[in-house]
C-alpha cells in the first residue's frame, strides 16, 4: 500500500534549468495538491487539482506549472529554476475537497544553485 | 497575510510533561481545524481534527481545545513521550469551494520531548 509516492527524493539544479517532479497516488483520490515547505514558513500551496484534467492556482503559483493528465498522477514543473525555489516539495491527495484528510508523500528536496 | 498564527515556534518538555501548542485564526468562515504531525524526512500526517460545534476532542493522548469566541484552538499532548518529538502544524479550512476552501497551515511548532 504505497499511498502517495514522490520522485525524485533529492535533486540539485543549476539556475535556469528545468525539471519535473512526479507525484503518484494509488488511493483513487480526486483531489491532489503541491506544497512547498520552507524553514519557519509552514506549508504553502502551489497548485492543486480537483480531478483529472483540471488544475488551479494556490497561494504561491508563480514560476511553476502543473498537469494532471491521469487521475493518479500530478506533475509539478519548473521551467527555469531560480534559487528562490530551493525548498522541500510535498505532494498530497484527498478523497474529496471537503473535510477529508490529506495524505502526503515524503517530499522532494530540491536545491537550486 | 497570515491567516493562522501558531505558537510557540519550538518547545522542549520532559517526558511525561504536557506540551501545549496554540493557534489563532481570523477568518470566521473556517469550519474545520486539523492538526498534522511531521517526523524528520517524512511528510505531514493527520493527527486529529475538530469542527467548531464542539469545544474539545480527544484521541488517545492528544486533545484539541477549541474556543470559537476567541477564534483560538490548541493541541495538548498528555504524558508526552520521546517518540512524540516532531513538528506539529495546525491548519484551518473554510466551508467555501475553490481556493477559499483550501487548507491554510500555521508555521509549525518543533516539539522535543527529553527522556
Amino acid at each position: 500500500n504505497a499511498g502517495v509516492t514522490q520522485t525524485p527524493k533529492f535533486r540539485v539544479l543549476k539556475t535556469g534549468q528545468s525539471m519535473t517532479l512526479l507525484c503518484a497516488q494509488d488511493m483513487n483520490h480526486e483531489y491532489m495538491y503541491w506544497y512547498r515547505q520552507d524553514p519557519g514558513m509552514g506549508l504553502r500551496l502551489i497548485h492543486y487539482s480537483v480531478g483529472e484534467g483540471t488544475t488551479a492556482k494556490g497561494e504561491v503559483p508563480d514560476g511553476y506549472n502543473v498537469s494532471r493528465l491521469k487521475k493518479q498522477n500530478f506533475l509539478l514543473g519548473l521551467e527555469s529554476a531560480a534559487p528562490s525555489q530551493t525548498s522541500v516539495y510535498f505532494c498530497a491527495s484527498s478523497r474529496t475537497g471537503g473535510h477529508q484528510p490529506q495524505h502526503f508523500g515524503d517530499g522532494t528536496r530540491l536545491s537550486i544553485l | 497575510q497570515q491567516q493562522v498564527k501558531q505558537s510557540p515556534q519550538s518547545l522542549i518538555v520532559q517526558k511525561g510533561g504536557i506540551p501545549i501548542i496554540n493557534c489563532a485564526y481570523e477568518n470566521t468562515a473556517f469550519d474545520y481545524f486539523p492538526w498534522y504531525q511531521q517526523f524528520p524526512g517524512k511528510g505531514p500526517a493527520l493527527l486529529i481534527a475538530i469542527r467548531p460545534d464542539v469545544s474539545e476532542k480527544k484521541e488517545g493522548r492528544f486533545t484539541i481545545s477549541f474556543n470559537k469566541s476567541a477564534k483560538q484552538f490548541s493541541l495538548h499532548i498528555m504524558d508526552s513521550q520521546p517518540g512524540d518529538s516532531a513538528t506539529y502544524f495546525c491548519a484551518a479550512k473554510a466551508r467555501y469551494g475553490g481556493s477559499q476552501g483550501n487548507l491554510i497551515f500555521g508555521k509549525g511548532t518543533k516539539l522535543s520531548v527529553k527522556p
